[in-house]
């Protein structure tokens, strides 16, 4: 069965920090990993699409790796902002299988001053 | 501006009174999908459709029915609501499919049914 895990749960830090969320994924076969922002209430917004060659892939203070032989996969914010305050969700998605995506239940992060 | 529309955004509804959400997208995207999203599970996909008048169930179809006339309009039926089918729902769409391109989402319709 296709699963995507993610952790920690929920992470709090402060201004201006740094932080690094996981996933790992028994999704396949592999076909991309992206990784979404959703603020509380709103749609997921996609920060990052990683497909099997690509190991790193960034969008501004956000940076996505992939080690395609571990399945594993994380997120790395740099410089921590307020508005960085969100779900992070990873999914991955599998060739063929009817064009269905996995989704990770998401990291809670929260920014504090 | 790019965007999937979803409406309504709230709504409130007692068991087995029909209701429809509906989502339109103004990108000519080919794809779109409705999934639903509850406290401590991840998304989950309800239906989706490839194209006109093409759609498929995802993983939790039961209760839901879907229809695809026009390119832009993935319209989501209840007919006979239950509780069990309060959550956050998410209308999404993509250019050819979900493997190949990015995935747009919709701002989220909030279903409660008492």
């Amino acid at each position: 069965k296709n699963q995507v895990e993610q952790s920690p749960q929920s992470l709090i830090i402060l201004e201006g920090k740094n932080c690094t969320l996981q996933c790992n994924y028994t999704v396949s076969p592999f076909s991309n990993l992206r990784w979404y922002k959703q603020d509380t209430g709103r749609g997921p917004v996609s920060l990052t699409i990683m497909t099997f060659s690509e190991n790193t892939k960034s969008n501004g203070r956000y940076t996505a790796t992939l080690d395609a032989d571990t399945k594993q996969s994380s997120l790395h914010i740099t410089a921590s902002q307020l508005s960085d305050s969100a779900s992070y969700i990873c999914v991955v998605s599998a060739t063929g299988g009817g064009n269905k995506l996995t989704f990770g239940t998401g990291t809670q992060l929260k920014v504090e001053l | 501006e790019a965007q999937v529309t979803q409406n309504p955004r709230y709504l409130i509804t007692v068991t087995g009174k029909k209701l429809t959400v509906t989502c339109s997208q103004n990108m000519n995207h080919e794809y779109m999908s409705w999934y639903r999203q509850d406290p401590g599970l991840g998304l989950r996909q309800i239906y989706y459709s490839m194209n006109v008048e093409v759609t498929d169930k995802g993983d939790v179809p039961e209760g839901y029915k879907v229809s695809r006339k026009e390119k832009r309009n993935f319209p989501l039926i209840l007919e006979s609501p239950s509780p069990n089918q309060t959550s956050l729902y998410f209308c999404a769409s993509s250019l050819w499919g979900p493997n190949t391109g990015e995935l747009f989402f919709g701002e989220g319709s909030r279903l409660t049914v008492l």
